[in-house]
């Protein structure tokens, strides 16, 4: 069973801090990552992806990936109460039937 | 680009009806599209993996006979839901895959939902 684990939260920041979300995987095989971010009642959208080890940045975003420890990372720089939302990582199945596998979220709150 | 539509974006049926939700890639082909439920405050799950031209490939405990899926073109996939019954409300999202983006092989793109209740 493919797994990927998520804390539910709910994790919450003040406005302006840094939030730390984190994911481990259970599928040594796995080659991409993803984070997606949904909202209350809409369905997920795509923030960043990632594929090798190391950083990744986009804006505020920076993904982290570690394959030796099978873990995944998303930082949010300068938080803003626009960022309250449901984080979902996601990882790629080695199979190469191109599904991917969600954590149940972390629900992330920025206080203003 | 990338965006992947669906319609209806919310339905009331009663019970023992049959639904059909539509999911399509508005500015890209999409071979392959994946349909997924979300129960209130729980993870997605994936339901079928439906691949154009072919049959539909459903993850294990989900009924192929009572969700229908029909991938007719690169740009429309089709989920049925037959004999609707209330335990089968949920929140029903469909994802594409953009072929054009030839690095990136897992990256998937949602339609905005589709609310099924039914009473």
């Amino acid at each position: 069973q493919k797994e990927v684990e998520q804390n539910s939260g709910p994790l919450s920041v003040p406005e302006g801090a840094i939030a730390s979300l984190n994911c481990t995987y259970s599928d040594r095989g796995s080659q991409s990552f993803f984070w997606y971010r949904q909202y209350s009642g809409k369905s997920p959208e795509l923030i960043m992806s990632i594929y090798s080890n190391g950083d990744k940045e986009d804006g505020r975003f920076t993904a982290q990936l570690n394959k030796a420890s099978q873990y995944v990372s998303l930082l949010i720089r300068d938080s803003q109460p626009s960022d309250s939302a449901t984080y979902l990582c996601a990882g790629g199945d080695s199979g190469g039937y191109q599904k991917v596998t969600f954590g149940i979220g972390t629900k992330l709150q920025v206080i203003p | 680009g990338a965006v992947v539509s669906q319609h209806p974006s919310w339905v009331i049926c009663k019970s023992g009806t049959s639904v059909k939700i539509e999911c399509r890639s508005l500015d890209f082909q999409a071979t392959t599209m994946f349909w997924y439920r979300q129960f209130p405050k729980q993870s997605l799950m994936l339901m079928a993996t439906s691949n154009e031209g072919s049959k539909a490939t459903y993850e294990q405990g989900v009924e192929k006979d009572k969700f229908l899926i029909n991938h007719a073109s690169l740009t429309l996939s089709t989920l049925t839901v037959t004999s609707a019954h209330p335990e089968d409300s949920s929140f029903y999202i469909c994802s594409a895959r953009d072929l054009g983006l030839a690095g990136e092989v897992n990256e998937q793109f949602f339609g905005p939902g589709t609310r099924l209740t039914v009473l």
